[in-house]
């Protein structure tokens, strides 16, 4: 039973190198979505797809664009990596339709430097 | 745009002791969730909350979404040593976007 899963789980980038973290899920769910972990900030929302073929912004979307490939994988690219891009991303997924809860991957781990 | 206002920031209490720790906000949500993250993983739902004033258990935790669908608490009672980590309230929109506090920190001292 995978769940959610994210690749890479840890990666270090130079300032305006790009890269994109995988995502896919293998419970038929119909929303995923991405977020930031910062410490003291909670969870940010960075962009999140309630269908396949839908994306949306979520609370801090800029310099990040997202792919929702099919209904399994929803990829987050980083075109231009900025410090202010170190963080733990975490990749999650929902039944939707306002089910609320939500199943985590296990986070990936980026250091801008 | 949406926000979660989550309290206290962190708790440092007795093992047995009850914690409780709310969430509000000026925007109306659907559903209101809680979820616990322990260190190095993602958060894992505990209680979640669908009608305006329903109040829910789930063992020793107790969660009530508010009237107006703004805010809401979650109760800890006995706390054990496993209690530990940072517990967050989230809301969800009827679009499914699906919001997170700051979370509270807690800490149980031996």
């Amino acid at each position: 039973n995978a769940g959610v899963t994210q690749t890479p789980k840890f990666q270090v980038l130079k300032t305006g190198q790009s890269m994109t973290l995988q995502c896919a899920q293998d419970m038929n769910h119909n929303s995923m979505y991405w977020y930031r972990q910062d410490p003291g900030m909670g969870l940010r929302l960075i962009y999140y797809s309630a269908s396949e073929g839908t994306t949306d912004k979520g609370e801090v979307p800029n310099g990040y664009n997202v792919s929702r490939l099919n209904k399994r994988e929803f990829s987050l690219r980083l075109e231009s990596a900025a410090p202010s891009q170190t963080s733990v991303y975490f990749c999650a997924s929902s039944e939707g339709r306002n089910t609320g809860e939500l199943f985590f991957g296990e986070g990936s781990r980026l250091t801008v430097l | 745009g949406q926000q979660l206002n989550q309290s206290p920031q962190s708790m440092f209490i007795q093992e047995g002791e009850d914690v409780s720790m709310n969430c509000t906000s000026s925007s109306i949500f659907n559903t209101w969730l809680w979820y616990k993250q322990d260190p190095g993983e993602g958060p894992v739902l505990l209680i979640a909350l669908y009608k305006a004033g329903e109040l829910t258990s789930n063992g020793r935790l107790t969660a009530q979404f508010g009237i107006t669908r703004k805010d809401s608490f979650l109760n800890i009672s006995a706390s054990i040593p496993s209690d530990v980590g940072i517990y967050f309230c989230a809301g969800q929109l009827w679009d499914d976007k699906i919001i997170f506090g700051k979370g509270t920190r807690l800490h149980i001292l031996p």
